[in-house]
């Protein structure tokens, strides 16, 4: 079974300040892995995604992540977070063998204080 | 451009009642998804259609709960005999060729009282 964890329900950071939100997967094969934000009363919307290629991988709004495969971790990093940037960060695994399903992780929520 | 919308934002319904939830996808999606978000939990895949058939339904918990997309754009999940279980969020997502980056709607929160 493919599945993801996010051991943090809550990351707490000061405005300023590099912020790290963790995720691990448990994939047979090779993962696809996604990190998607939530804020309020507002659908999931799309940060990053890593396929294939270089670990480091960039998306939206100033965020990266990075996926290392023999920790099995696709943490998603910020060098300098904003107190916007507080809201619910998810991560997501695609099934390689069922290019349909996605698999979530908790959820972890940032709080960003100034 | 207008991404994925979802009606009604609230429904509030008694145990044993029947429920529509509505989702327009993005115009030109092929695939859309339907999860079920319970609080405190992140999405839970429920069924994934392509264009009008519903490729995979394997995520439906039980024959109380089906979706359609007759025309191969708006989707309907439908709730029989409501039980309280069923209170959660259902969120829809549509995405283009390739389906890996998903559009997500803003939910339909399902009370049921």
């Amino acid at each position: 079974a493919q599945s993801v964890a996010q051991p943090e329900d809550q990351v707490n950071v000061a405005e300023g300040n590099p912020l790290t939100v963790k995720c691990t997967y448990s994939v047979s094969g090779n993962p696809y892995l996604f990190w998607y934000v939530q804020y309020p009363n507002r659908g999931l919307q799309f940060l990053l995604k890593y396929i294939t290629g270089d670990n480091l991988v960039k998306g939206s709004y100033g965020f990266e992540a990075e996926f290392n495969k023999s920790q099995t971790s696709f943490h998603l990093k910020k060098p300098s977070a904003l107190v916007s940037d507080s809201a619910l960060y998810f991560c997501a695994v695609r099934d390689p063998y069922n290019f349909n399903k996605f698999y979530f992780g908790s959820g972890t929520k940032l709080n960003v204080k100034p | 451009g207008a991404g994925v919308s979802q009606t009604p934002s609230n429904k509030v319904t008694e145990k044993g009642k029947y429920v529509e939830l509505r989702c327009d996808p993005i115009s030109g999606h092929t695939a859309l998804y339907w999860y079920r978000q319970s609080l405190g939990q992140g999405p839970e895949f429920l069924i994934y259609f392509q264009g009008t058939g519903a490729a995979d339904d394997s995520g439906l918990p039980n024959d109380r709960f089906f979706a359609v997309r007759p025309e191969g754009s708006v989707s309907t999940l439908k709730i029989q005999r409501t039980e309280r279980g069923d209170s959660a969020v259902y969120l829809c997502a549509s995405s283009g060729g390739g389906g890996d980056t998903q559009y997500f709607g803003p939910g339909t929160r399902l009370t049921v009282l």
